[in-house]
């Protein structure tokens, strides 16, 4: 069993959809959650950073982290052509290692 | 100016080639790490070093080895290239002694074994 999977899409939405993107783990040592968003032909960079269980919110985005489900989620309000890419969850525990989903990719239509 | 390079950006081999694939960072980050991409695949970890005198295996490092020549420049070789290691590899530094989980990745070396 992978340690996390991830929907790797396709999800092609409208413009101005609300995208929900997911994750689920197997170690319930993990306690640090990340989303990182890459655009093609780019290195990934971070968009959300959650520590242990609750939620987050930073503009159109809002992440959610259910450590008793070991289940994490992003969503995006109000999409933009913009946010067209592959998101990528990540989390670590108390140690060194990063876990990452194999991405999803997302195409919003304009 | 980027603050994670990456040299070069592409690179096409023959098999049985050594390769080197070269990481500099200038933000101080005392922790380094390489990837490969891979579709359906995801960032899986080769190496990850902590300081210049330590390096550790990830998750397929068979066929690689490391070097770290300073705490700025963490290099990824592939001493008998193969076509299984055609991917995407990235380098990535985070700063956890400032408590913070984020990484931070180079813009990725395409690598193709022919």
């Amino acid at each position: 069993q992978k340690e996390v999977e991830q929907d790797p899409g396709p999800l092609s939405v409208p413009e101005g959809a609300i995208v929900s993107l997911n994750c689920t783990y197997s170690n319930s040592a993990f306690q640090y959650f990340m989303w990182y968003r890459q655009y093609s032909r780019k290195g990934p960079e971070l968009l959300m950073y959650t520590y242990s269980s609750g939620n987050k919110e930073d503009g159109r985005f809002t992440a959610q982290v259910d450590k008793s489900s070991k289940y994490i989620s992003l969503f995006i309000r109000d999409s933009q052509p913009s946010d067209s890419a592959t998101y990528l969850c990540a989390m670590s525990g108390t140690g060194n290692q990063f876990y990452f989903g194999t991405g999803t990719s997302l195409t919003v239509i304009p | 100016d980027a603050d994670v390079t990456q040299t070069p950006r592409n690179r096409i081999t023959k098999t049985g080639k050594r390769i080197m694939l070269e990481c500099s960072q200038t933000k101080g980050h005392d922790r380094m790490y390489w990837y490969r991409q891979d579709p359906g695949l995801g960032l899986r970890l080769i190496y990850y070093s902590f300081d210049v005198k330590d390096i550790n295996k990830g998750e397929i490092s068979d066929g690689y080895s490391v070097s770290r020549q300073a705490q700025a420049k963490f290099s990824l070789s592939l001493e008998s290239a193969i076509p299984n290691q055609t991917a995407l590899y990235f380098c990535a530094t985070s700063d956890l002694q400032a408590g913070s989980h984020e990484q931070f990745f180079g813009p990725g070396t395409r690598l193709t074994v022919l």
